[in-house]
């Protein structure tokens, strides 16, 4: 059964980059067919998605914030990694990893809260 | 961008009871391969989201019965037929068809 966990810091100062990892168990990255994804949701709001990353590598972003985000893989560690540059408060918000395919966002992690603040 | 708009907002219920959200969209859904990537995540109180329903109608594994969902086109319904207890938390509708991928701003189901 394919687990995700979030790890990085969480507490970031406006205006660098926020950086996260999704640690993927009990299958690889590699495999099927899935769009591993960012969301993101300030507290008490709703979700936002942030961007995707394909099994081949190839990424797409929103492009409300496309020109702060990248999303990148690394097969040999099983993982995949948010940088989100030039943050603000904003930015502050409960960051999921997850796992996207033709049946929907089938697994999720269990979050972790980036808050922004100097 | 696809906004998806949620009614109501706020559910309350009662135990037994049915329960029903409706989510429409400002395009239709349906993706040029056929398919309506038309999905319902519930978001109970401290926890991720948790895929419910996907494409409309197919319930994810594991998902109770009482779960359903319906729609075509830019049309959505998720209806519960008897709420229990553990239903308690935000439904949010989502949709993969087109990017950016959106979601409706949540609909809060709560015991009466």
């Amino acid at each position: 059964q394919v687990q995700l966990q979030e790890s990085g810091p969480g507490l970031v100062k406006p205006s660098q980059t926020l950086s996260l990892t999704c640690t993927v168990s009990g299958g690889s990255i590699s495999s099927g067919s899935y769009y591993w994804s960012w969301i993101r949701q300030p507290a008490g709001k709703g979700l936002e998605w942030i961007g995707r990353i394909y099994t081949s590598g190839s990424t797409n972003y929103n492009p409300s914030l496309k020109s702060r985000v990248t999303i990148s893989v690394d097969t040999s560690k099983n993982q995949f990694s948010l940088k989100l540059s030039s943050v603000t408060a904003a930015d502050t918000a409960v960051y999921y990893c997850a796992r996207v395919s033709t049946a929907g966002a089938d697994v999720w992690g269990q979050g972790t809260t980036v808050t922004v603040s100097s | 961008d696809i906004v998806m708009t949620q009614t109501p907002l706020s559910s309350p219920v009662t135990l037994g009871q049915p329960a029903s959200i409706s989510c429409r969209s400002s395009q239709s859904l349906v993706h040029s391969d056929g398919n309506t990537y038309l999905s319902w995540l519930q978001q109970r109180p401290g926890q991720p989201p948790r895929l419910l329903i996907y494409k409309i109608s197919n319930r994810f594994s594991g998902v109770p019965d009482r779960f359903s969902g319906s729609g075509a086109g830019t049309d959505f319904t998720l209806k519960i037929s008897r709420v229990e207890a553990e239903d308690v938390g935000v439904y949010y509708c989502m949709q993969a068809t087109q990017l950016p991928w959106t979601f409706g701003q949540g609909t809060k189901v709560e015991i009466k």
